[in-house]
């Protein structure tokens, strides 16, 4: 059974610190994804990367950055933590498939709040 | 400019009644849709999937149904039961990407 691990489930922080969200997956999954839900707007995404060192912006990457140093494991990045990016942060792999889709496998998620 | 639209934010059924769930989408270019369920506090899970090919995959009580022409799915859930209750997402996506589009969720409550 796949599982994704987000190493925190709830996090405070100040306006202007910085911020390391991260995740490790034990799947040897290939793509790892960074979304965040909030109330009336779904899940967005942020940042993905298909491979290690890897990375493509997602709808809204303004204000973050990623990092994929090792296979297993995606880093979200808050250079500067802003109040507009309180909310609830999901780490998702999954595999390339092999001419098919595949789904996405979400962690438990990280409540981020910036005050 | 959403691709993928949840116009219903909630829902609410009996036990043992049908539950609908729909969902519609604008980019005539995605050929995979997935439905996904969420507790409070937990990631979401996939539930189901459907490949533009086919215009209906079943997987116990949960049946999707899709709608090329209409760009529209709708997700069957018979007989609905309490644990049932969560917030349930639409995705679709493109073949040759890996990005998945989320639609903004419908809450649904089950009612004993």
């Amino acid at each position: 059974d796949v599982k994704v691990t987000q190493s925190s489930r709830y996090l405070v922080k100040r306006t202007g610190e910085k911020v390391f969200l991260e995740c490790v997956q034990d799947m040897d999954h290939e793509n790892m994804f960074w979304y965040r839900q909030d109330p009336g707007l779904g899940l967005r995404l942020i940042y993905f990367s298909y491979d290690v060192k890897m990375k493509e912006k997602g709808d809204i990457p303004e204000g973050y950055s990623v990092s994929r140093e090792k296979k297993e494991r995606f880093s979200l990045i808050l250079e500067s933590a802003s109040t507009n990016q309180t909310s609830m942060y999901l780490c998702a792999s999954s595999s390339p498939g092999t001419g098919t889709h595949s789904p996405l496998h979400f962690g438990n998620g990280t409540r981020l709040t910036v005050t | 400019d959403q691709q993928v639209k949840q116009n219903s934010p909630s829902l609410s059924v009996q036990e043992g009644r049908i539950s609908i769930l729909n969902c519609d989408y604008t980019n005539s270019m995605f050929d995979y849709f997935l439905w996904y369920k969420k507790y409070p506090a937990e990631g979401p899970t996939f539930l189901i999937s459907i490949s533009s090919i086919k215009d209906k995959n079943e997987d116990g009580r949960f049946t999707v149904f899709l709608n090329k022409s209409a760009k529209h799915l709708s997700l069957h859930i018979v007989p609905s039961q309490p644990g049932d209750s969560a917030v349930y997402f639409c995705a679709a996506s493109t073949s040759g990407t890996y990005k998945y589009i989320f639609g903004t969720g419908t809450r649904l409550k089950v009612l004993a």
